[in-house]
């Protein structure tokens, strides 16, 4: 199973609401990402997780906060969001868990969010 | 500061054959990787040059020169399904990857 799967695929929300952004990957990796991408731009990194613990914070706000609560699971909780804040948002994955050699993400399909 | 620069369009005929540059400026670099994402897709990993040299994966082949800064992705025998954003991209250590613009692929009957 090479798959990561991230839910919801689209989610709309009011910039008072409270959501969450849910990744699960069964391929053991040991590091799991947050990435937002917003449209014809690239990645850009938000988060990392290596061992369940957070190893990069990119400078994210803080109305954006990540858990991983096992090796397989990574969410990204969402609360008082901006309209700037829409784009896709993609969880990736990778084996490489010392942070050298062959550096390989498997990205999942992302949740496309919109803020209203 | 950290910046890899590649051309942000190329149009190819099918069947040709196409290189995707990228020159990079990165701090703690450890290696180069490609990706390709079809719009409305996630990024999917290509190859990755961690020394120099040619790596090649069936029709994709990718290059590394550590002492210019410089890699490409080359694509051979192109097909229409090859349409796509491609995204040359540093790893610099710590899990830390940095993305290029992105590269759109065209490619015509």
């Amino acid at each position: 199973d090479t798959e990561v799967t991230q839910t919801p695929k689209h989610l709309v929300m009011g910039m008072t609401n409270k959501k969450s952004l849910k990744c699960e990957q069964h391929m053991g990796h040991r590091a799991m990402y947050w990435y937002k991408q917003k449209a014809k731009k690239p990645p850009e990194l938000m988060f990392v997780y290596s061992y369940e613990k957070l190893s990069i914070n990119e400078s994210v706000p803080s109305r954006f906060s990540p858990e991983c609560p096992n090796s397989s699971l990574l969410n990204l909780h969402l609360h008082a969001l901006q309209p700037e804040d829409s784009a896709l948002y993609l969880c990736a994955s990778s084996q490489e868990s010392t942070g050298t050699g062959v550096h390989e993400q498997y990205f999942g399909p992302g949740t496309r969010l919109t803020v209203t | 500061g950290q910046s890899l620069e590649q051309p942000s369009e190329v149009t190819a005929v099918e069947g040709a054959i196409v290189q995707i540059n990228c020159t990079y400026q990165t701090s703690g670099f450890y290696g180069l990787s490609w990706y390709q994402q079809h719009d409305g897709g996630a990024p999917t990993f290509l190859s990755y040059n961690a020394l120099d040299g040619l790596e090649e994966t069936g029709r994709f082949s990718s290059f590394l020169s550590r002492s210019d800064s410089y890699g490409y992705l080359l694509l051979q025998e192109l097909q229409m399904k090859d349409s796509a954003s491609y995204f040359c991209a540093s790893f610099t250590g710590g899990f830390k990857t940095i993305f290029g613009a992105g590269t759109r692929l065209f490619v015509k009957a």
